[in-house]
């Protein structure tokens, strides 16, 4: 079974540059969740989506931060203007929320990161 | 606002030492606790959770009992492998199901190096 995939896994730009990290949750999760992890620190809350609809952006460090997830299932975070601040790992996460053999399961499912390098 | 602390690393033990990893947090009400690890190379992945005080949470080995009166999730194995080498992280989680409460607060981990 697929689990949640994100490309690229690796990305460099140069400072200034715009840069699109993209998300493929697991097929039927609701909620969807991306997170910055700086090196050496935990993950941190960025944005939420429940289907396609962003109910929590409060996370996004910046305007120059943008995610969208139009049809509800693959979610694009955009950067505009790179800054070298915004070197991290980028997380998407998904969960079902609802019944899954016979119980109830919220699990929130992590993707392997997008690595980003800002020069 | 919520947070989570957890104790410093890295952890080095050798195999079959026993193994303790702090976790303490703050935040209102009643929070679900969660131990999430990540190997080298790979994704988190969870690891255990509780979502109630006094709920046991365990998986591999590992355990964590909720105390609410201590705020403390702290995790334990009795005897660690080499293949346990990697970095745990503390979580917690305001709400359950969907919402905006559904987001997870994390510590900032905790490297665990076993060696034979």
């Amino acid at each position: 079974g697929a689990g949640v995939s994100q490309s690229p896994r690796y990305k460099v730009a140069k400072r200034g540059q715009d840069v699109a990290l993209r998300c493929d949750p697991i097929s039927g999760h609701v909620s969807l969740f991306w997170y910055q992890q700086a090196l050496g620190q935990g993950p941190e809350f960025l944005t939420y989506f429940q289907n396609e609809a962003q109910l929590d952006k409060s996370g996004l460090p910046s305007d120059r931060f943008f995610a969208e997830r139009p049809e509800g299932s693959v979610s694009t975070l955009k950067i505009q203007r790179t800054q070298q601040e915004d070197s991290a790992v980028y997380l998407c996460a998904s969960s079902l929320v609802g019944l899954a053999g016979g119980s109830y399961t919220d699990t929130q499912y992590f993707g392997p990161g997008t690595r980003l390098t800002v020069l | 606002g919520n947070s989570v602390t957890q104790m410093e690393g890295p952890v080095t033990l050798s195999e079959e030492a026993f193994l303790t990893i702090n976790c303490t947090y703050t935040a209102t009400g009643y929070p679900s606790l969660f131990w999430y690890v990540q190997y080298p190379g790979e994704g988190l992945q969870l690891l255990l959770k509780a979502t109630k005080a006094d709920d046991k949470g365990s998986n591999k080995g590992f355990e964590a009992t909720y105390r609410k009166e201590t705020t403390s999730f702290h995790l334990e194995k009795g005897s660690v492998q080499v293949s346990d080498s990697a970095v745990y992280f503390c979580a917690l989680r305001k709400g359950r199901g969907t919402g905006t409460a559904s987001k997870l607060t994390f510590g900032t981990g905790t490297r665990l190096q076993v060696t034979l």
